[in-house]
């Protein structure tokens, strides 16, 4: 079965300092994967997705995730991270030859200044 | 402006009573979604609608219903036997649901708290 795996609840970085939320998959086939924000009492914003091409992929406001097929992972990262950056973050993935999309449970990104 | 637009923003009720959220979108896309996120849990997948009056049910539809006699609508109904209906639902959309890579398109969301 298909699944995604945010294993942290919670990052807290510096104003400035890079950041890394972590996101890991498990999928047969070629994965679509994908980073959504949620900002307090709001809809998911996508942010970026990864299809095929370059490992890494540049997204909205200066985030970027690196795919690594051999550790089936997808993580978000940003050289430097804004306190305006916090929020809630998903990892998804969609079903290959299905309809679904899987999101992770979420983590939590708090930046302080 | 195109978008999704979720109503209301805010819904309380009575334990026992059905309810209906409203979706609206204008971005003319053929494929739209009901998500139900609880803390934790991230979100979990109720009904979709590939197309005008056909949908299917996702990971949780026990207790929902829902309708899709237009392009542009796809209200859910919050039945009386679902058993933990307070949550924050998420309607969403994609151009063609067979367009494996395409991103989701999100509401504002409708937060319901039965009591």
């Amino acid at each position: 079965a298909q699944s995604v795996a945010q294993p942290e609840d919670q990052v807290n970085v510096a104003e400035g300092n890079p950041l890394t939320v972590k996101c890991t998959y498990s999928v047969s086939g070629n994965p679509y994967l994908f980073w959504y924000v949620q900002y307090p009492n709001r809809g998911l914003q996508f942010l970026l997705k990864y299809i095929t091409g370059d490992n890494l992929v540049k997204g909205s406001y200066g985030f970027e995730a690196e795919f690594n097929k051999s550790q089936t992972s997808f993580h978000l990262k940003k050289p430097s991270a804004l306190v305006s950056d916090s929020a809630l973050y998903f990892c998804a993935v969609r079903e290959p030859g299905g309809f679904k999309t899987i999101f992770g449970a979420g983590t939590r990104l708090f930046v302080k200044a | 402006d195109g978008g999704i637009t979720q109503s209301p923003k805010y819904l309380f009720r009575k334990e026992g009573q059905n309810v209906t959220l409203s979706c609206e979108q204008n971005l003319n896309h053929d494929a739209m979604y009901w998500y139900r996120q609880d803390p934790g849990q991230g979100l979990r997948l109720i009904y979709y609608s590939q197309i005008v009056n056909d949908f299917q049910k996702g990971d949780i539809a026990e207790g929902y219903s829902v309708s899709r006699e237009k392009k542009e609508s796809f209200p859910l109904t919050v039945t009386s036997a679902q058993k933990n209906p307070t949550a924050f639902y998420l309607c969403a959309s994609t151009y063609d649901v067979g367009a494996k890579f395409d991103e989701q398109y999100f509401g504002p969301g409708t937060r319901l708290t039965v009591t």
